[in-house]
């Protein structure tokens, strides 16, 4: 069953030091997103992806994030500076169509900000 | 103002009680709703889709009411594999909008 992939699983960092999460969405979808969870909250949503550019971000998508699709597969998150409150589970998910198809996640990338 | 609400809980429920969950939502142009459940540190997994006429899988009844701008789940026969978070979910062209998510336990 075609899965969204993200590495790493977890990394921990330093203040201020820079992140890039990874991951790869399923290979039919065309539209990829971010979310965010800090342990015990809700699901956050951070920003959208489709044609290669951000369709959507949230207030938590500051300057201090970015997004790419580096080439046909991956498509990653970088977190210029990080802050200790950057610290949470970041989901990595995809969708086939628009309007109705569903969303699957990845399994997540735990970052641990010191 | 939120997009989706839902009841975080917890519900504890001894096994083998049926248990409803139910989620409103403020958009009326949402196109789309699902359940998703979310096991401790794990990612949102889809449970199923939710449509109009209602739609079952297994001990799972979904429902949706475009009147009343609500979705619920209806889950029989609980068993102790079903404790975890569920969340309601809508779509509103490509946006997800996901409720806070309503805690159940199966005590047994």
């Amino acid at each position: 069953e075609p899965e969204v992939t993200q590495t790493p699983s977890h990394q921990v960092t330093q203040m201020g030091q820079e992140v890039i999460l990874r991951c790869v969405p399923i290979s039919n979808h065309l539209y990829f997103y971010w979310y965010r969870q800090i342990l015990g909250q809700k699901v956050e949503f951070l920003v959208s992806f489709y044609n290669n550019e951000i369709s959507e971000k949230s207030e938590i998508f500051d300057d201090q994030f970015s997004v790419e699709r580096p080439d046909g597969s991956n498509f990653t998150l970088k977190i210029r500076s990080t802050k200790l409150e950057d610290s949470a589970m970041y989901f990595c998910a995809s969708s086939e169509f628009s309007g109705t198809g569903e969303l699957f996640f990845g399994e997540g990338s735990r970052l641990t900000v010191l | 103002r939120k997009e989706v609400e839902q009841d975080p809980g917890p519900f504890n429920v001894p096994e083998g009680a049926t248990v409803a969950f139910n989620c409103t939502y403020s958009n009326s142009a949402s196109q789309s709703f699902f359940w998703y459940r979310q096991d401790c540190r794990k990612e949102p997994k889809l449970l199923m889709s939710v449509y109009s006429s209602g739609n079952e899988d297994g001990r799972f009844t979904a429902q949706l009411n475009r009147a009343s701008q609500y979705i619920s789940l209806l889950i029989r026969d609980s068993k102790l594999s079903d404790s975890a978070t569920y969340l309601c979910a809508g779509r509103t062209g490509n946006q997800f909008y996901f409720g806070t998510g309503t805690s159940l336990t199966v005590i047994p």
